[in-house]
């Protein structure tokens, strides 16, 4: 069965530094989406993509962060100046958008430790 | 603002027994509710989901239950088996014109002893 995969697995990056959380959605999805938990909370929505472009975004997703499909098959996602409370792990999902299914596929995630 | 309540925050059950977990949401054009398994370390996975035109899905041990009027939906889990630990994270949706992030719960974390 088709799998959405992230790299890295664990990004360490200090502050200030700029890093990029890279996605490989399923193939023939057309929306695509990055989540992130802060250890010991919820999962909290960034921002979806649809037709190359960003389609909604919540209050987290500020100038610090942007998001971009690059090539036909990744999705990444930018952080500027890396801050000590971006320390979470990012999750990467994706939806078909065709048929009547609603789900959305997530990927393992990236911890990502800012020191 | 959106916000989905999840309760309890652990469960402890003995195999065999149900459990229960329950969420509340506050956005009424909520339509979609999934609920996603998330083994350690592991990616979270969706187990069941229903639309707000349902008030009832099963699906083997596992049923969800949505009381649109109260802003309340449940997950069931009959005859739990050690494999069914995990935290489970329940989330609503505003599904409109295709777009739908999901507002997310704390996530229970069950735990089925032997």
């Amino acid at each position: 069965e088709p799998e959405v995969t992230q790299t890295p697995s664990h990004q360490v990056t200090q502050m200030g530094q700029e890093v990029i959380l890279r996605c490989v959605p399923i193939s023939n999805h057309l929306y695509f989406y990055w989540y992130r938990q802060i250890l010991g909370q919820k999962v909290e929505f960034l921002v979806s993509f649809y037709n190359n472009e960003i389609s909604e975004k919540s209050e987290i997703f500020d100038d610090q962060f942007s998001v971009e499909r690059p090539d036909g098959s990744n999705f990444t996602l930018k952080i500027r100046s890396t801050k000590l409370e971006d320390s979470a792990m990012y999750f990467c999902a994706s939806r078909t958008g065709q048929g009547l299914s609603y789900e959305q596929y997530f990927g393992p995630g990236t911890r990502l430790t800012v020191t | 603002g959106e916000n989905v309540e999840q309760h309890p925050s652990t469960l402890s059950v003995q195999e065999g027994d149900s459990a229960v977990i329950k969420c509340t949401y506050s956005d009424s054009a909520s339509n979609y509710f999934p609920w996603y398994k998330q083994e350690l370390g592991k990616r979270p996975q969706l187990i069941i989901d229903i639309r707000s035109n349902v008030g009832e899905k099963k699906d083997q041990r596992i049923a969800v239950t949505l009381n649109k009027t109260a802003k309340h939906f449940s997950l069931h889990i009959t005859e739990t088996q050690p494999e069914d630990s995990a935290v489970y994270f329940c989330a609503a949706s505003r599904f409109s014109g295709g777009y739908n992030k999901l507002i997310f719960g704390a996530g229970t974390r069950l735990a089925v002893h032997p």
